[in-house]
């Protein structure tokens, strides 16, 4: 089974400006997380979907959104950027439960000019 | 909210020493997991846990649920250990990460 991947791998944006990033989950994968990781903060959960429905959010501002589709490929989307928003955002898939091993993505490098 | 705790921040062995990284937490959860992070980014989730022991290879992970404490032990350690170990916890809210143990291992 292919795993878990990420596009783009890297992304350079500037100040206001919006990005996209993708994640394909793994076949057969119906949950898919999002996490951005900063040397300051560590590692933190963004937001969890399932089944095309946002099932669990992180304490992020309302500039951080996403969606799932029926494929099960999930989108995030952070808007009006700013520099503390560069960061290594990683995607994660499991097949449904919460108690389960999730399988990460090779994760995008975002920064902000 | 849980916090998580992982010690030690830093750790220098040897080849072929012992290794524990600890990490504490402080609300019940449903399950902790031990991830590895190298240079460049990847995570490997290397084990789940929501009660006592697993082994997998040259790595142990134990949980003790009513102290609220986990450790992974790697033993004959290698230079390919070499890596940041990170617990994590479940809960409600997702999971919530620890800071972190950066491991070199010296050959």
């Amino acid at each position: 089974k292919a795993g878990v991947t990420q596009t783009p791998r890297y992304l350079i944006k500037t100040r206001g400006q919006q990005v996209t990033l993708s994640c394909s989950p793994i076949s057969g994968h119906r949950s898919v997380s999002w996490y951005q990781q900063t040397p300051g903060q560590g590692l933190q959960f963004l937001f969890e979907y399932f089944s095309e429905t946002q099932r669990n959010k992180g304490n992020f501002p309302g500039r951080f959104s996403g969606r799932q589709f029926s494929n099960s490929r999930s989108e995030m989307n952070v808007s009006t950027l700013e520099l503390g928003d560069s960061a290594l955002y990683l995607c994660a898939s499991r097949t449904s439960g919460n108690v389960e091993t999730q399988y990460f993505g090779p994760g995008t490098r975002l920064l902000v000019l | 909210k849980n916090e998580v705790e992982q010690s030690p921040q830093n750790l220098t062995a040897q080849e072929g020493e012992f290794i524990t990284i600890n990490c504490s937490y402080s609300v019940g959860i449903s399950a902790l997991h031990w991830l590895q992070q190298h240079p460049g980014g990847g995570i490997v989730s290397l084990f789940m846990l929501s009660s006592g022991k697993k082994k997998h290879g040259r790595l142990i992970a134990t949980i003790n649920i009513q102290e609220k404490h986990s450790s992974l032990h790697i033993t004959a350690s290698h230079p390919r250990d070499s890596a940041v170990y990170i617990c994590a916890v479940g809960g409600a809210d997702g999971l919530t990460f620890g800071k972190g143990t950066h491991l070199i291992i010296q050959p």
